[in-house]
């Protein structure tokens, strides 16, 4: 089992609908969850990160986290054309540094 | 303006030579981290500092050699053994402890090789 996975897309959505993008992660012992967003050719940014389970919103995202099931999500709401991009999920480890997935890539159609 | 600066942005290595990409800080932060990413993946961690003077292995360090004389400092060394160099060389801080792991990225260091 990859210790951090994500639907690799790509994910295409309407603007205005909802984007839901899924990360599942094996480490039971881990305690942080990020959400990079990274633009073609550029580094990735910070935009959501979550320590405990439940919902945490911040504008039009909302990341989401069960650590029973391992799971953890980000939604962003009212998308938007410049929400295209590829998004990371990335999960800390014991030796205190970050492991990413591979990122899903996705598309808001006007 | 505080952040990570990394240099140069794009960097052409030939065969057999070693090559040196820099990355520097002014957020004050402890850790300092070299990720590789490849087109199409997600970012693989090469080598990661805590502190000055000291440093662990990533999960790819092979073909790589970092430094930490200095806090605002982490240059990564691509050597000639690493046989397939090219990719988007990232360098990102972090402060240290639960809660700080939230990481900062440079704009990055695109390596080719001729």
């Amino acid at each position: 089992q990859k210790e951090v996975e994500q639907n690799s897309g790509p994910l295409s959505v309407p603007e205005g609908a909802i984007a839901s993008l899924n990360c599942t992660y094996s480490d039971r012992g881990s305690q942080s969850f990020f959400w990079y967003r990274q633009y073609s050719g550029k580094s990735p940014e910070l935009i959501m990160f979550i320590y405990s389970n439940g919902d945490k919103e911040d504008g039009r995202f909302t990341a989401q986290l069960n650590k029973a099931s391992q799971y953890v999500s980000l939604l962003i709401r009212d998308s938007q054309p410049s929400d295209s991009a590829t998004y990371l999920c990335a999960v800390n480890r014991r030796a205190n540094n970050l492991f990413f997935g591979t990122g899903t890539r996705l598309t808001v159609i006007p | 303006d505080g952040g990570i600066t990394q240099s140069p942005k794009y960097l052409f290595r030939k065969e057999g030579q070693n090559v040196t990409l820099s990355c520097e800080q002014n957020l004050n932060h402890d850790a300092m981290y070299w990720y590789r990413q490849d087109p199409g993946q997600g970012l693989r961690l090469i080598y990661y500092s805590q502190i000055v003077n000291d440093f662990q292995k990533g999960d790819i360090a092979e073909g790589y050699s970092v430094s930490r004389e200095k806090k605002e400092s982490f240059p990564l060394t691509v050597t000639s053994a690493q046989k397939n160099p090219t990719a988007f060389y990232l360098c990102a801080s972090s402060g240290t402890g639960a809660g700080n792991e939230k990481l900062f990225f440079g704009s990055g260091t695109q390596l080719s090789v001729l």
